[in-house]
């Protein structure tokens, strides 16, 4: 079946980098987007951008772009979501999410990243 | 970027009861482009409904989704113990994608 599977949580500083990973098993890699999604506590889920797993393009949201790189690594299978210039506010849980159609059928288990000083 | 506001914010009913969830689009979402989650704490969002009105694999026919336009709607007809969660719409439009706020489910 499809798994993702995400790396474990994470305590940074503000102004440091935190990088997760997103290993997918149960399927073809390279036929599927891979979205990362995060939601802070007690907030709507957030979008922050994709990467095409066959190709290795990327999208990211207005509010991210600056500060958000996706990358994927086919012979891992596993996609990667690095988010530099850390802020308290980016206190969240970090998803990422395989896209099927116009939707997200199957999301990682989360991983938490906690920015304070 | 489309909006999507969700009411009631906390619902409370039996189980056994019928749940009326409401999302609603600053503007026009095409019916392809409308999607509801199920979460529960702790855990990943879990594909509910897709294309407005399309149950995903193993979700039961007691949940069904309907609408157009601005107005969808996602209705559990006869509530179970394991249905009390946050429910979230999403949509797709100018590659870009926004959830709601949600509506908790709560039993009453």
């Amino acid at each position: 079946q499809v798994q993702l599977v995400q790396s474990g949580a994470e305590v940074k500083k503000p102004g440091a980098s935190v990088k997760i990973s997103c290993e997918a098993s149960g399927y073809s890699f390279t036929s599927y987007s891979i979205h990362w999604v995060r939601q802070a506590p007690g907030q709507r889920p957030e979008w922050m951008g994709w990467i095409n797993a066959g190709n290795e393009n990327t999208k990211y949201s207005r509010k991210f772009q600056d500060r958000v790189t996706i990358t994927s690594d086919t012979s891992a299978s596993t996609a990667y979501m690095e988010l530099s210039t850390l802020k308290n506010e980016d206190t969240a849980v970090y998803f990422c999410a395989r896209r099927m159609g116009n939707w997200f059928d199957s999301w990682g288990q989360g991983t938490l990243v906690t920015v304070s000083s | 970027e489309i909006v999507l506001t969700q009411s009631p914010g906390t619902l409370s009913l039996s189980p056994g009861e019928r749940a009326t969830l409401s999302c609603r689009a600053s503007q026009s979402v095409g019916s392809s482009f409308l999607t509801w989650y199920q979460q529960k704490p702790g855990q990943a969002p879990r594909l509910l409904i897709y294309g407005t009105s399309s149950r995903a694999t193993g979700i039961p026919d007691r949940f069904s989704g309907s609408g157009s336009g601005t107005d969808f709607t996602l209705t559990i007809s006869r509530l179970e113990p394991e249905d009390f969660a946050v429910y979230y719409c999403q949509q797709y439009g100018g590659s870009s994608y926004t959830f709601g706020q949600g509506t908790k489910l709560e039993i009453k």
